[in-house]
């Protein structure tokens, strides 16, 4: 079975730092891009980062450039998310998604919740 | 960066409706668009690819049309199940966009 699970989330202070996992299974993962796209609560869905399969290429949203990084262990099939310098603004549930048919993310996890509070 | 307008935001229709979402591109994004469903609590479905094309194991209730800036999802004849918030999201640049949303409500 096709499956994505995040995991990391959790409470942590303004200026702190996390760090998101997605662990993918029942696909080649090194042939995929990968993104995360966060959701804050009540709001619409807000595209993140992507990654290349290969890792070489990697894409922020305005929002997070300069503070999240992403990667991947293509031999762990697992994608990564740094997030450094966290505001208040950055609480959300993340979710990671695998690009799909046309680059449409076709496959998603369940989401993992981050709380950005003092 | 490309914005994506979806109208209506909000939605009341019954059973049996034939329904219709509409989202705008800010600059011609070819046929570089999908659209997703989301239901509470969940995770978003991809529903379709490239503006027309049907995602496997999505019911036929659902298209997609447009090209360029202009894009619709309908749904021929909306079930219980359909009611959700539909989501547009383009493809064609970095970075990548998704429409603010349109909330499909039971009348």
């Amino acid at each position: 079975e096709v499956q994505l699970l995040e995991s990391g989330g959790g409470l942590v202070q303004p200026g702190g730092s996390l760090r998101l996992s997605c662990a993918a299974s029942g696909f080649t993962f090194s042939s995929h891009a990968m993104n995360w796209v966060r959701q804050a609560p009540g709001k619409g869905l807000e595209w993140v980062s992507a990654i290349s399969g290969s890792g070489g290429g990697t894409y922020y949203a305005d929002s997070v450039k300069g503070r999240f990084t992403i990667s991947r262990d293509n031999s762990k099939k697992t994608l990564y998310l740094q997030m450094n310098s966290l505001r208040a603004e950055d609480t959300a549930v993340y979710y990671c998604a695998k690009s799909g048919p046309s680059n449409a993310f076709d496959i998603w996890g369940q989401g993992t919740v981050v709380t950005v509070t003092s | 960066d490309i914005q994506l307008t979806q109208s209506p935001s909000f939605l009341s229709a019954s059973v049996g409706d034939r329904v219709t979402i509409t989202c705008r591109a800010s600059q011609g994004i070819s046929s570089y668009l999908a659209w997703y469903q989301q239901k509470p609590g969940k995770a978003p479905k991809l529903l379709i690819y490239a503006a027309s094309t049907l995602q496997t194991g999505v019911p036929s209730r659902f298209s997609g049309s447009g090209s360029g800036t202009e894009f619709t999802l309908t749904i021929s004849s909306l079930q219980p199940e359909d009611f959700a918030t539909y989501y547009c999201q383009q493809l064609n640049s970095y970075p990548l966009t998704f429409g603010g949303g349109t909330k499909v409500e039971i009348k």
